[in-house]
């Protein structure tokens, strides 16, 4: 069983379209985050939600869109993708929302704009 | 926002002890350094956490002195399975405003054998 699970793995598509990437967790965990991790491995987190709540959104364009159904899913839509939107995405979820215990990553969604 | 400063690369061979520094100078009081290990087409796995003096598990040590500014992850007798990048992340003091913990560029440990 994987705990934290987000599809698609891969994704290519043309600059402009609208596209989404879900994430699902079956640890029980409260929060969940989208973290970006461009070219040169950077991971940069965009948004956390605590129980369906948003608690975080970093600097990010309002073409990211997220949204969390239930506290066990946090999607993440893209609208009007660009060429710098390019990167994979990875999904993560933890116990709680302090800075204690562990993130739980999936296995990213790897977004290529052409 | 507490930042990390950790080596971009380190070569090690197979069976050697391997160990990475990491910078935090401007950690905070309530902040937990913690270490992660990524392979490629994976997400970072968890592999210690510490606040202060000397955590060990099954996987490494991590070494963190009086004053917190450094902590150095200790990998015992690295295998060709442990090239990998490390990550080194401080927490950003928690709270209400969330856990925004922050993830510098990594050390990418190649072991050689």
């Amino acid at each position: 069983d994987t705990a934290v699970s987000q599809t698609p793995k891969y994704l290519v598509t043309q600059m402009g379209n609208d596209k989404s990437i879900k994430c699902e967790q079956n640890l029980g965990h409260d929060t969940m985050y989208w973290y970006k991790q461009d070219s040169k491995k950077f991971l940069k987190i965009m948004f956390s939600y605590n129980n369906k709540e948003l608690i975080i959104n970093e600097t990010v364009p309002n073409r990211f869109s997220p949204k969390s159904p239930d506290k066990a899913h946090l999607n993440l839509h893209i609208n009007s993708l660009e060429l710098g939107d390019s990167a994979v995405y990875f999904c993560a979820s933890s116990q709680e929302i302090f800075n204690t215990g562990e993130l739980f990553f999936g296995e990213g969604s790897r977004l290529t704009v052409l | 926002l507490a930042k990390t400063t950790q080596p971009i690369s380190m070569d090690s061979y197979e069976g050697q002890e391997v160990n990475i520094t990491c910078s935090h100078n401007n950690i905070a009081t309530n902040d937990y350094i913690t270490w992660y290990q990524q392979f490629p087409s994976q997400g970072p796995r968890f592999i210690i956490q510490g606040y202060k003096t000397k955590v060990t598990n099954e996987v490494a040590s991590l070494f963190i002195p009086a004053d917190r500014k450094s902590s150095t992850l200790s990998l015992p007798r690295v295998s060709l399975s442990d090239t990998a990048v490390y990550y080194c992340l401080v927490g950003d003091g928690g709270g209400a405003a969330g856990n925004k913990l922050t993830f510098g560029g990594g050390t990418r440990v190649l072991v050689k054998p």
